[in-house]
C-alpha cells in the first residue's frame, strides 16, 4: 500500500520568510514518482514538480526548491522569500506503476503581508 | 502542453436528480482517466480509474451504481452522480494520462464543484 504523510496541516508565515513543507511517503514499489501540486482557492491543481525514484538530485526552480532523500523517504519543498501569492494548499503525491496518484493530506500555507 | 477540460466547473442541483460531469483531453488522447473527489479542506481521494472502451475500476467504498463512469472515446470520460444527495456535494477532479507520454505524466482538470440542495 502507498501512503503519503504531510504532517503540517497549516503553516502561517510572514512575507519574505522561507518555509519548508514536509512530505514523507511509504511504498513497496522500487520505481515510483513523487509530485508536488499547488491548489489555490480557485481549486485547480497546479503541477509544480515530478521526481522519479532514481533521481535524488535536488532541484531548484526560482524561489522553489525540493529535497528528495530516499534514505528517509522524504520529499520536502522549500519556498524561499515567500510571497502572499504563495498562499494555497500544497499537496505531495506519490505515483506508482498504475499511474494513479496517492495524495497526502495537504498543507495549507498562509503568507501574511 | 496537455490540457484537460472539465465541464461544468460548478453545478447546483436538487436532491434526487442526476448530474453529469465531463472530462475532456483537448489536445491528446487518453486511454486512462482518473476521477478524484475532494471534500472541503481535505485531500483528494481516488474514486475510480476510467478505461477507454471498458468498465471503470472503482476504489473500495465507492458505489459504482451511484457514480457512473463512461469512457466512450479517447478524449472523453464522464462521471454521472445518480440520484444526488447533499452528502454527494464535493469537488470532483479528473486527470488524464496522455497515451503516448511517459508514465505518471498526468494532467488535471480544473475541477467541478457540485452542490446538492
Amino acid at each position: 500500500a502507498q501512503k503519503v504523510t504531510q504532517a503540517q496541516t497549516e503553516i502561517s508565515v510572514v512575507e519574505k520568510e522561507d518555509v519548508t513543507l514536509d512530505c514523507v511517503y511509504e511504498t513497496r514499489d522500487t520505481t515510483y514518482y513523487l509530485f508536488w501540486y499547488k491548489q489555490p482557492p480557485s481549486g485547480e491543481l497546479v503541477f509544480l514538480i515530478r521526481r522519479n525514484s532514481f533521481d535524488e538530485q535536488n532541484e531548484i526552480s526560482g524561489r522553489y526548491s525540493w529535497n528528495f532523500q530516499k534514505s528517509t523517504s522524504s520529499f520536502n519543498f522549500t519556498i524561499t522569500a515567500s510571497q502572499v501569492v504563495d498562499s494555497a494548499v500544497y499537496f505531495c503525491a506519490l505515483g506508482g506503476a498504475g499511474n494513479m496518484l496517492t495524495f497526502g493530506g495537504g498543507t495549507r500555507l498562509m503568507v501574511k503581508p | 502542453g496537455a490540457v484537460v477540460s472539465q465541464h461544468p466547473s460548478w453545478v447546483i442541483c436538487k436532491s434526487g436528480t442526476s448530474v453529469k460531469i465531463e472530462c475532456r483531453s483537448l489536445d491528446f488522447q487518453a486511454t486512462t482517466m482518473f476521477w478524484y473527489r475532494q471534500f472541503p479542506k481535505q485531500s483528494l481521494m481516488l474514486m475510480a480509474t476510467s478505461n477507454e472502451g471498458s468498465k471503470a475500476t472503482y476504489e473500495q467504498g465507492v458505489e459504482k451504481d451511484k457514480f457512473l463512469i463512461n469512457h466512450a472515446s479517447l478524449t472523453l470520460s464522464t462521471l454521472t452522480v445518480t440520484s444526488a444527495h447533499p452528502e454527494d456535494s464535493s469537488f470532483y477532479i479528473c486527470s488524464a494520462r496522455e497515451s503516448a507520454a511517459g508514465a505518471n505524466v498526468l494532467t488535471f482538470g480544473a475541477g467541478s464543484r457540485l452542490t446538492v440542495l
